[in-house]
């Protein structure tokens, strides 16, 4: 079965722009994590979707939002755009959320590559 | 904060050596899991540990939890020009309800032929 899709794959944005990221989970799937990675401060958590309610979080500001739709398909919004957010943003999807214990694994997509100007 | 700690940075290998990279967290963790990103991929979920000294092995690979869940390790046995990448330890930890996954800074895996 497909993969995790994430769109686009590159952007190139200016400070201040807002934008947005699109990821579709394995069919299936209804958990959606997001993450950002970069050379400096690693792999980071955003937050997670689940049957489209946010279950978890991590320490982002406000500026960085994300929902999820009733096809478990989810965005990830970053607003106000600096340039520190330049990264590769990654999403996630598994069957079951992060608290599920023993059954949780995750597959990620190739990420989109945001650069901001 | 959560700190999780991952040692080495870099290690490199002789094809057919063993390789341990380390993770270690300052709190307890409910579970923690491993993940391998190959130069210009994106990480692949090797596996999740559970429970207290948790043991579970996938051919070359073996992970292990602390007893007290706040340590873990992946040893590889023979390593092979096919492990190269960097391997991550994320470590899951439930603070008010909210659960959060915090990586480690990776390890990066180079084999000498």
């Amino acid at each position: 079965k497909a993969g995790v899709t994430q769109t686009p794959r590159y952007l190139i944005k200016t400070r201040g722009q807002q934008v947005t990221l699109s990821c579709s989970p394995i069919s299936g799937h209804r958990s959606v994590s997001w993450y950002q990675q970069t050379p400096g401060q690693g792999l980071q958590f955003l937050f997670e979707y689940f049957s489209e309610t946010q279950r978890n979080k991590g320490n982002f500001p406000g500026r960085f939002s994300g929902r999820q739709f009733s096809n478990s398909r989810s965005e990830m919004n970053v607003s106000t755009l600096e340039l520190g957010d330049s990264a590769l943003y990654l999403c996630a999807s598994s069957l079951v959320p992060l608290t599920s214990g023993g059954s949780y694994e995750q597959y990620f997509g190739p990420g989109t590559r945001l650069t901001v100007t | 904060g959560q700190q999780v700690m991952q040692i080495p940075q870099y290690q490199h290998v002789q094809e057919g050596e063993d390789f341990t990279t380390y993770c270690n967290s300052s709190t307890t963790l409910s579970n923690i899991q491993w993940y391998k990103q190959r130069p210009g991929g994106h990480p692949v979920f090797l596996i999740q540990l559970v429970k207290s000294g948790e043991v579970k092995k996938q051919k070359r690979l073996t992970f292990q939890f602390g007893e007290a869940k706040k340590n873990s390790s992946l040893h590889i046995t023979a390593t092979q020009t096919t492990d190269v990448g960097t391997y991550f330890c994320a470590a899951a930890r439930v603070n008010f309800g909210n659960e959060k996954l915090t990586f480690g800074t990776g390890t990066r895996l180079t084999i000498i032929p």
